[in-house]
This record gives C-alpha cells, structure tokens and sequence, in this order.
C-alpha cells in the first residue's frame, strides 16, 4: 500500500479511557510528524520525529504521549484526555533534505466524551 | 522565525470564475514552497510546490510563481469547478530538518 495510512478513522474515548493512534508509511521516508487540526485554528504541529529520534515537542501536555518503534510506523498514545483535546489528528512523513513536500494521511476523528 | 500569511477566507466563487489565493512568507534562506489542498473529510494533500526563485509550481489546472522579490506564492486557476471546494494551505520548508511552516488555510467554496 502507498501513502500514509492512519487508524482509526474515527475514534470516541472517555475521559478515562486509554487509545493509540496509529500511522504507518512504506514510502521510505525518515521523518515523520502529528499535527493537530481544530476546527477554526490553524495546524499545530505536536511532534517531529527524524530518523526515529524525536526532535521536537511543541508543550504538548502528557496526556498525548507518541511513540516512533521504527521509520514506518507512528503511535500516539492517549490517556486521559479532556474534551478540548477533541479534533482531527493528522500524521504526516517526508523525506529531509528532498524537498518532497509532506505526504499526509487522511485523519483520525478524535471524540472524546 | 518563518512565518506564512495567507489571504483570509472563506472566498465563494461562481463556477468558471478566475481564483486568486495571495500567500506571502518571510523566511530567511532560500525556501521551497508548497500549497496543499484538504477536502472536506480527509489530510492535506500536495497540490504542488517551487523550490526556487521564479519557478512556477502547476498541477490540475492550478499555477503559483516563487516570486523572491516579494516574497510571495500566490495560487491561481483561471476557471474554478464545483470540486475545487477545499480549504488550501500554503507552505514553505527551510531547513534540512524537513519541517514545514504552514498558513492557516483558506476555504474556496465554489458555487455552481
């Protein structure tokens, strides 16, 4: 499969609940990023992970905890969450370095009740 | 540090109408720029992109010039459609890192 697949689609969690979000790329990348979309805020960017290292963390609280085992795979572990915390989580990957541009995937729908 | 400004939204069109999206950057270097495009539902796609000074980036219709003197990226398609509803995000990558600094989006709604 090509591109960047992220599961689930959709997602709702309670408050007290524990899920992962799940990204995965076979395009060869090595750099692979979490953003969070809002409805009527502009991207934020969460975590970079370049060459499985994770190189940034922009003050994401803890209850968001990401996890990058190898270069095609992405987790974002959630635990405790807080209704505010509801948005579409996108999961992108690039080559460094190439200009590619970012290859996004399609979202998880992120509920939390 | 690098920023991107990107021309508020919404803008409502009538099919076959001209679309313009101005987008400026500041940045220091020499930056690729990039414009993405998110249907309703899904990620951001790359639409298409420059990586220097007076090169112009196409796809599906739709044309932006990496203009330096400006420092500006607009996008243009000279007759929009009713699947050209989206919300397009202009962007620009400076650094080996590979990480991008992203406009807020503007949503186009085309009407028919």
């Amino acid at each position: 499969e090509t591109g960047v697949t992220q599961t689930p689609r959709h997602l709702v969690m309670g408050m007290t609940n524990k899920k992962s979000l799940k990204c995965e790329q076979h395009l060869g990348h090595n750099a692979m990023y979490w953003y969070k979309q809002s409805a009527k805020k502009p991207l934020e960017l969460m975590f970079v992970y370049s060459l499985e290292e994770r190189v940034e963390n922009n003050s994401v609280p803890s209850r968001f905890s990401p996890e990058c085992p190898n270069s095609s795979h992405l987790f974002l572990h959630l635990h405790t969450l807080q209704p505010e915390d509801s948005a579409l989580y996108l999961c992108a990957s690039t080559m460094t370095g190439e200009n590619y541009g970012y290859t996004f995937g399609s979202g998880t729908r992120l509920t939390v009740v | 540090g690098d920023s991107v400004t990107q021309m508020e939204g919404p803008v409502t069109l009538s099919e076959e109408a001209f679309l313009t999206i101005n987008c400026t950057y500041t940045a220091t270097g020499y930056p690729s720029l990039f414009w993405y495009v998110q249907y309703p539902g899904e990620g951001l796609q790359l639409l298409l992109k420059a990586t220097k000074a007076d090169d112009k980036g196409s796809n599906k219709g739709f044309e932006a010039t990496y203009r330096k003197e400006t420092t500006s990226f607009h996008l243009e398609k000279g007759s929009v459609q009713v699947s050209d509803s989206a919300v397009y995000f202009c962007a620009l990558t400076n650094t080996n890192a590979g990480k991008s600094t992203f406009g807020d989006g503007t949503t186009l709604t085309v009407k028919p």
